[in-house]
């Protein structure tokens, strides 16, 4: 079954520590997301890739980085720059970057919470 | 960034049509309407998107004004299984490539 993975469903982690969210995907999609999710809210773009060994800032990319090294992969670090990190973390991905016009593919998310 | 308005919740009847209404009243020409839902502690499902035309696929259907400044999404029969939160989301050009503004959803309830 072709899709996206994201690892760990849950993950727990002290303040002051750099933490580093998995996403993989087997769709051959060209085009990667994160997207964070907080209680009662829509979505908010932190970074995007387009292609392999490039990315771009999204919205709320203060706190967090990324590497695109390979075209099935696609981790986020949260580092301890991130003033608020609890949260529901989404990677998703789509044949190409026409974002306007393309259709997403989610994975099930990674819940992180901070303490 | 272009904005989408929803009702906050609706509620229907199992095997009844829904009909969910978005605005989009800031709309530019090259944006794209599309439509997602998502259940708790899972990740947003694609359902439909379009530009000027109505388009029907096999989860629903969605009816765009003829100003494009408003659009419905159509369940045609609601399950159980429909109930989620569904997003109204413009697709706009971002830097040479695009993204989705995703606002705050319609919470759809489906009763037995």
């Amino acid at each position: 079954d072709g899709g996206i993975t994201q690892s760990p469903k849950y993950l727990f982690r002290k303040e002051g520590q750099n933490v580093t969210l998995s996403c993989e995907q087997n769709l051959n999609h060209d085009a990667m997301y994160w997207y964070r999710q907080d209680p009662g809210q829509g979505l908010r773009l932190i970074y995007y890739s387009q292609i392999v060994n490039d990315f771009q800032k999204g919205d709320i990319a203060e706190g967090y980085s990324v590497s695109r090294e390979k075209k099935e992969s696609f981790p986020l670090t949260v580092t301890s720059a991130q003033k608020n990190p609890t949260a529901f973390y989404l990677c998703a991905s789509s044949i190409t970057n026409r974002g306007q016009n393309s259709p997403l593919h989610f994975g099930n998310g990674t819940r992180l919470t901070v303490t | 960034d272009a904005k989408t308005t929803q009702p906050n919740s609706m509620e229907s009847n199992e095997e009844e049509p829904v009909h969910l209404p978005c605005n989009h009243s800031t709309i530019s020409g090259t944006d794209y309407i599309h439509w997602y839902r998502q259940l708790p502690s899972q990740g947003p499902e694609y359902v439909i998107h379009g530009l000027t035309s109505n388009v029907n696929n096999r989860m629903a259907s969605l009816a765009i004004a003829e100003d494009r400044k408003s659009s419905t999404l159509i369940l045609h029969r609601a399950t159980l299984r429909d109930a989620a939160v569904y997003y109204c989301i413009l697709g706009v050009i971002y830097n040479q490539g695009g993204k989705l503004i995703f606002g705050q959803g319609t919470e759809l309830s489906v009763k037995p």
